[in-house]
């Protein structure tokens, strides 16, 4: 099994600057089958990065992921103040597909 | 406009069975793989179960042999049968939409969630 680490756990901003979320890999994913989601209370969950780097449909360019390997990021560029929720990273190279334990990005 | 609406959730006694049902609109149901997650009470998110577009099935570790997913793609809908029940079984329970055919696909599309709650 893949086992994902997000950190940090909470990340504490104000609007207007940038969030940097890490997600690393207990072993590589192939083909870098990396994706981020957004989850706001009582939502759910909403896809905003796909292998690795790809922007979902309909998300804003501010969001932007990096990585491969062992090591992915999602940056958040001008924190909005919808932006503020918690994100899991989730690979979907191998079965069982896992997520990683969030980070809450909240407001400072 | 795709639609997500789960069904069947309750409250249950340990090592009872409950089937979970997830009614889809919207795209064509036959050709995506569809998941079962689950999040337990101010928890993080946990994969449950796969079934691709042609059948195969894959489960977490933590429902293998209790939980079963299926599909009736007459019927647009997705199933989760739960036998042997478990308190830490406890989550709301979604459907999930996968962006093509197989597991090897991100989440594109989640609904909102039935709560099952195994309680004595």
């Amino acid at each position: 099994e893949i086992v994902l680490t997000q950190s940090p756990g909470t990340l504490s901003l104000s609007p207007g600057e940038t969030a940097t979320l890490s997600c690393r890999a207990s072993q590589s994913i192939s083909s870098n089958y990396l994706a981020w989601y957004q989850q706001k209370p009582g939502q759910a969950p909403r896809l905003l990065i796909y292998g690795a780097s790809s922007r979902a449909t309909g998300i804003p360019d501010r969001f932007s992921g990096s990585g491969s390997g062992t090591d992915f990021t999602l940056t958040i560029s001008r924190v909005a103040p919808e932006d503020f929720a918690v994100y899991y990273c989730q690979q979907y190279d191998n079965s069982p597909l896992t997520f990683g334990g969030g980070t809450k990005v909240e407001i400072k | 406009q795709e639609h997500l609406v789960e069904s069947g959730g309750g409250v249950v006694q340990p090592g009872r069975s409950l089937r979970l049902s997830c009614a889809a609109s919207g795209f064509t149901f036959r050709s995506h793989a569809m998941h079962w997650v689950r999040q337990a009470p101010g928890k993080g998110l946990e994969w449950v179960a796969v079934i691709s577009y042609d059948d195969n099935e894959y489960y977490a570790d933590s429902v293998q042999g209790r939980f079963t997913i299926s599909r009736d793609n007459s019927k647009n809908t997705l199933y989760l049968q739960m036998n042997s029940l478990r308190a830490e079984d406890t989550a709301v329970y979604s459907c999930a939409k996968g962006g093509g055919y197989s597991h090897t696909y991100p989440f594109d599309f989640w609904g909102q969630g039935t709560l099952v709650t195994v309680s004595s």
